[in-house]
């Protein structure tokens, strides 16, 4: 695919479940970020990995989430104990963090936490 | 603490007429500026950029430009096209990969 794939698309989960969203960047882009958006809200920066380099966490927000990176492809977003607040769209989006600012979102995971 | 602010939610415009999306931000430190485009239901798609060392940067029907005494940049589509009915979103960085998003503006272009 050419495109950043996000699964899945939609998930309904109950308070206190743990979730694992996952994304799939445009193979060859180094830089990969997550974002949040909730109802109504901007974009909420999360967390950003850039090689082999230390991820920056400063938007996470709380010890509930989690994210890991396999080298340069696939990343998992990880919210344990889920909240209510945590309901929101959650937006992958890949770069060339080298070469271009340019970033290329994913089409998100709908999360409802119920 | 938002960095970056549009203050318009919505924004209506007839088809042919310029539309005109403002941006604000607070951090001086930002060089580098992006505009999104989001229809609903998929991710934001890169439309526009900018840097600092310019006020202005053209891509076809798309202007922006950017007012760095003011904190200001803006986005001008024209002529707007019913196709161009979307959540725009400025976003701003100061180091080149964290950046910053406003709210979006929703762009209704009226036939």
């Amino acid at each position: 695919g050419a495109g950043v794939s996000q699964s899945p698309s939609n998930k309904v989960t109950e308070k206190g479940k743990d979730v694992e969203l996952r994304c799939d960047p445009i193979s060859g882009h180094t830089a990969l970020y997550w974002y949040r958006q909730r109802l109504g809200q901007g974009l909420e920066f999360l967390i950003y990995f850039q090689g082999n380099s230390a991820p920056d966490k400063s938007g996470l927000p709380s010890d509930r989430f989690s994210a890991e990176r396999t080298g340069e492809s696939v990343s998992t977003l990880t919210i344990q104990r889920t909240q209510q607040e945590d309901s929101a769209v959650y937006l992958c989006a890949s770069s060339l963090a080298a070469v271009s600012y340019e970033q290329y979102f994913g089409p998100g995971t709908r999360l409802t936490v119920t | 603490d938002q960095q970056v602010k549009q203050n318009s939610p919505s924004l209506s415009v007839q088809e042919g007429r310029i539309s005109i999306l403002n941006c604000d931000y607070t951090n001086s430190m930002f060089d580098y500026f992006l505009w999104y485009k989001k229809y609903p239901a998929e991710g934001p798609t890169f439309l526009i950029s900018i840097s600092s060392i310019k006020d202005k940067n053209e891509d076809g029907r798309f202007t922006v430009f950017l007012n760095k005494s003011a904190k200001h940049l803006s986005l001008h589509i024209v002529p707007s096209q019913p196709g161009d009915s979307a959540v725009y979103f400025c976003a701003a960085s100061a180091i080149g990969n964290q950046f910053y998003f406003g709210t979006g503006t929703s762009l209704t272009v009226i036939p």
